[in-house]
């Protein structure tokens, strides 16, 4: 199994950065995922990382670093929209033909105030 | 392009009735997944299909839970009979089945057992 540990919640104002850290432990890693989940709504897909590095996508960036076992999300120049839930996820290295399970940490639930 | 769809998006019922969840997928994608989102935390997989085949579901409660996937398209998820703890959202995903393997997820469906 995974063992993911993510922030319960954060706050930040209007037009400021904020960085949402992941930190995870795994029998096998094949790739890390944030989504983004607003409530009540279904989780949308942010960014994927699978080598060591940053992926920058707009405002979002997602960073991992595989040795140790960390991830991070960066939001740039936040709008009040992204108030939600952000998760990580680590995929596992699966069974026979499959890509690998999802495992999901609990969420961090980001208030951005105006 | 069409999301995954989820019907119904409520459902109530007394403990120890059944209820059946439905899900059809995007089109072209060959795996299937089915999660239970309780309050609080992230999606956990209850089944994994590769096209109508099962691959994974080992976290499924198969006293009570039981799934399946005709003609590899759409999907049902069913409980029979309800406990207070499955009150929960049943969220469905679906991804290529190869590649990055980035998983859709529906609306869900918000079940409350009374």
């Amino acid at each position: 199994g995974q063992n993911i540990d993510q922030p319960t919640e954060m706050t930040a104002t209007e037009g400021a950065i904020v960085q949402i850290n992941c930190t995870y432990q795994t029998s096998g890693f094949n790739g890390l995922f944030w989504y983004q989940q607003h409530a009540g709504e279904a989780p949308t897909f942010l960014s994927y990382n699978v080598l060591d590095g940053l992926e920058e996508k707009g405002r979002f960036s997602s960073f991992l670093s595989r040795s140790k076992g960390y991830s991070y999300l960066l939001l740039k120049e936040l709008q009040m929209k992204d108030s939600a839930s952000y998760l990580c996820a680590v995929r596992d290295q699966g069974r026979g033909s499959t890509l690998g399970r999802l495992y999901f940490g609990r969420g961090t639930q980001l208030t951005v105030w105006p | 392009e069409a999301g995954v769809a989820q019907s119904p998006r409520y459902k109530i019922i007394e403990k120890r009735q059944s209820v059946a969840f439905w899900c059809n997928p995007i089109s072209g994608h060959a795996t299937l997944y089915w999660y239970q989102q309780i309050l609080g935390q992230g999606p956990k997989l209850l089944i994994q299909f590769q096209n109508n085949g099962v691959v994974d579901d080992s976290q499924l409660p198969k006293d009570r839970f039981s799934a399946e996937r005709l003609k590899g398209v759409d999907s049902t998820l069913k409980i029979q009979p309800a406990k207070l703890e499955d009150s929960a959202v049943y969220l469905c995903a679906s991804s290529l089945g190869r590649g990055k393997n980035i998983q859709y997820f529906g609306a869900g469906t918000r079940l409350s057992v009374l």
